[in-house]
């Protein structure tokens, strides 16, 4: 089955540590998207890709950083930098259809500090 | 981007239509309706979109006024695994690159009940 696939489902940082989430998909879509959700609220876009080798910083790239050296993969480091790194981390990626755009999402890594 | 207000929660019976209305009284005329759902810990799911249009796809129906300034989502017959919350977003045609991120508000939580 097409889709995106995240990974690990949970992981615990410890002080000073930096952690690495990942994110693949076989969809075939150029377009890639991390997002950060904090509890109740709605998705802030962290860093996004249009395309290989490509990203840019999104509303809240700091204390992140991001590859994107395949189609497929878009991995998300949050570093020691980033003091405040629970939250819940959706991945998604974004195809063109029917006139619109369709974002499809993985299932997110849940994230806390130990 | 156009704003949306939705309420911020309902009610519905197990196997009755559940209605979900949203406002976007500052849409313009290339801007898309989307509808998302994101059931809890997981990640958002499209359901549909549409322009001027009413849409049904296996999901769901999408109904927009004709003065396209309010929609409504309708699960025909709700089940418990309907439960989530439901994102109304407004967004452009063409939207790439820092705009291809959706700004998802808080939605409307939906409760399907027994």
């Amino acid at each position: 089955d097409g889709g995106i696939t995240q990974s690990p489902k949970y992981l615990f940082r410890k002080e000073g540590q930096n952690v690495t989430l990942s994110c693949e998909q076989n969809l075939n879509h150029d377009a890639m998207y991390w997002y950060r959700q904090d509890p109740g609220q709605g998705l802030r876009l962290i860093y996004y890709s249009q395309i290989v080798n490509d990203f840019q910083k999104g509303d809240i790239a700091e204390g992140y950083s991001v590859s994107r050296e395949k189609k497929e993969s878009f991995p998300l480091t949050v570093t020691s930098a980033q003091k405040n790194p629970t939250a819940f981390y959706l991945c998604a990626s974004t195809k063109t259809s029917g006139g619109g755009n369709i974002q499809y999402f993985g299932a997110g890594t849940r994230l806390s500090v130990l | 981007d156009a704003k949306t207000t939705q309420p911020t929660s309902m009610d519905c019976a197990e196997g009755r239509a559940a209605n979900l209305p949203c406002n976007h009284s500052t849409i313009s005329g290339n801007e898309y309706v989307y509808w998302y759902r994101q059931i809890h810990s997981q990640g958002p799911q499209y359901i549909i979109h549409g322009l001027k249009n009413n849409e049904t796809n296996e999901m769901a129906s999408l109904i927009i006024t004709e003065d396209r300034k309010s929609s409504t989502l309708i699960l025909p017959h709700a089940t418990l695994r309907d439960t989530a919350v439901y994102y109304c977003i407004v967004r452009g045609k063409d939207y790439g690159g820092s705009q291809g991120n959706l700004i998802f508000g808080k939605g409307t939580k939906l409760s399907v009940k027994p």
